[in-house]
């Protein structure tokens, strides 16, 4: 079936270590997003990918990085230099990225972190 | 600039009662919008958009929506709530990237 698979589903970090969350999608869709979720405050956007090898700033980009070497593939590092980093992160992706599309987006399950 | 207000961060109704979840948009042009649901610990799926059809969209699992230029609005609505409608529901606004509300918790009493 197509659709957006994320790993993992929970992960555990210790304070001070980098940590990469996978996002892959068989859905042929030029666009990927990265969002977190945080309770009571609805979305956020992290960063986002049109193409291969181009992604732009969200949001909430600080303490983020992101790769997008392959389509089908949009990872995530939360960095030690973010600095609240637990929080329900979700990653997204639309046929294409246009200013007036119809907008849908198609969502993995989620990936939940916890720094201990 | 676009941006959504969801009213009433939590809605608690019992089952087989209407059920009417509020949102508001701003937008500066034609605004494409949209209703998604997530169930715990799952990402978000889409129940219906408006890309300026029909003003009443009918979504999945018997939820619809009206959009209301007058008041810039559009509420969520369903007939008879069912105890498997318990969720968290979004309002988005397509401006430029999608654009989310807060996120509205219903739940369900028997």
């Amino acid at each position: 079936d197509g659709g957006i698979t994320q790993s993992p589903k929970y992960l555990f970090r210790k304070e001070g270590q980098n940590v990469t969350l996978s996002c892959e999608q068989n859905l042929n869709h030029d666009a990927m997003y990265w969002y977190r979720q945080d309770p009571g405050q609805g979305l956020r956007l992290i960063y986002y990918s049109q193409i291969v090898n181009d992604f732009q700033k969200g949001d909430i980009a600080e303490g983020y990085s992101v790769s997008r070497e392959k389509k089908e593939s949009f990872p995530l590092t939360v960095t030690s230099a973010q600095k609240n980093p637990t929080a329900f992160y979700l990653c997204a992706s639309s046929p294409r990225l246009a200013r007036r599309n119809t907008g849908e987006l198609f969502f993995g399950e989620g990936s939940r972190l916890t720094v201990l | 600039a676009q941006s959504v207000t969801q009213l009433g961060s939590h809605v608690s109704v019992s089952e087989g009662a209407l059920v009417l979840l509020r949102c508001n948009y701003s937008s500066s042009v034609p605004p494409y919008l949209f209703w998604y649901v997530q169930y715990p610990n799952q990402g978000l799926q889409l129940l219906l958009k408006y890309t300026s059809a029909a003003t009443l969209v009918k979504g999945i699992n018997g939820f619809e929506a009206e959009f209301k230029k007058s008041e810039t609005s559009f509420h969520l609505t369903k007939p008879s709530a069912h105890m498997s409608d318990a969720a968290e529901y979004f309002c988005a606004v397509q401006g430029g990237k999608l654009i989310f509300g807060q996120g509205t918790e219903l739940s369900v009493k028997p």
